[in-house]
């Protein structure tokens, strides 16, 4: 049990869909982050909440729509993505985003992405 | 570009042998550096750090050095055991700058294999 929960484990979806990976945190925690690893490629942030307000967005496509309806629950809406967007996509959350990362971030198992 | 850099993309080492896992920097802003380990199908795990004012930091079998001069940490595990076979993932981040979050910048992940 990590605390931060992703699902689902594994997506495929065509070009033309739309779907959204989910992650929980049961940690109590105010920050929560998209992170994304390509192949051969290392960990990349692509957004941060904190208090289910966006604070960063290290930009990333349109096609990603990140969306936070509370402390706990944290969304990456998917669409009209391309096969280069295939990756494992980590959610993790830490009690404060002005907290210096440590172990004091957590993340999730990820969600294996594959666009065909 | 790469800010952190991983160059060994895999490393054997026999059972009770030291593991040296390498990683090199580039931003001179880091001032703090993590290793993060990772199992097949969980998430990685905050396993060690050290600030750039340290040159050594030590937690059980684990120790890391770092050696600012030449921006290069490094990760020994003494002894290695089959249960450390996992990615391993340096990442480094700079001062608070008071908007968005600590950036975690990761290298690409070196994974370690200990033969029994």
């Amino acid at each position: 049990e990590t605390g931060v929960t992703q699902t689902p484990r594994h997506l495929v979806m065509g070009m033309t869909n739309k779907k959204s990976l989910k992650c929980e945190q049961h940690l109590g925690h105010n920050a929560m982050y998209w992170y994304k690893q390509s192949a051969k490629k290392p960990l990349e942030l692509m957004f941060v909440y904190s208090l289910e307000e966006r604070v960063e967005n290290n930009s990333v496509p349109s096609r990603f729509s990140p969306e936070c309806p509370n402390s706990s629950h944290l969304f990456l809406h998917l669409h009209t993505l391309q096969p280069e967007d295939s990756a494992l996509y980590l959610c993790a959350s830490s009690q404060s985003r002005a907290t210096r990362p440590g172990n004091t971030i957590y993340f999730g198992e990820g969600s294996w992405l594959t666009v065909v | 570009d790469q800010q952190v850099k991983q160059n060994s993309p895999s490393l054997s080492v026999q059972e009770g042998r030291i593991s040296i896992l390498n990683c090199d920097y580039t931003n001179s802003m880091f001032d703090y550096f993590l290793w993060y380990k990772k199992y097949p199908a969980e998430g990685p795990t905050f396993l060690i750090s050290i600030s750039s004012i340290k040159d050594k930091n030590e937690d059980g079998r684990f120790t890391v050095f770092l050696n600012k001069s030449a921006k290069h940490l490094s990760l020994h595990i003494v002894p290695s055991q089959p249960g450390d076979s996992a990615v391993y993932f340096c990442a480094a981040t700079s001062g608070w700058s008071g908007a968005g979050s600590y950036q975690l910048t990761f290298g690409k992940g070196t994974k370690l294999s200990v033969i029994p």
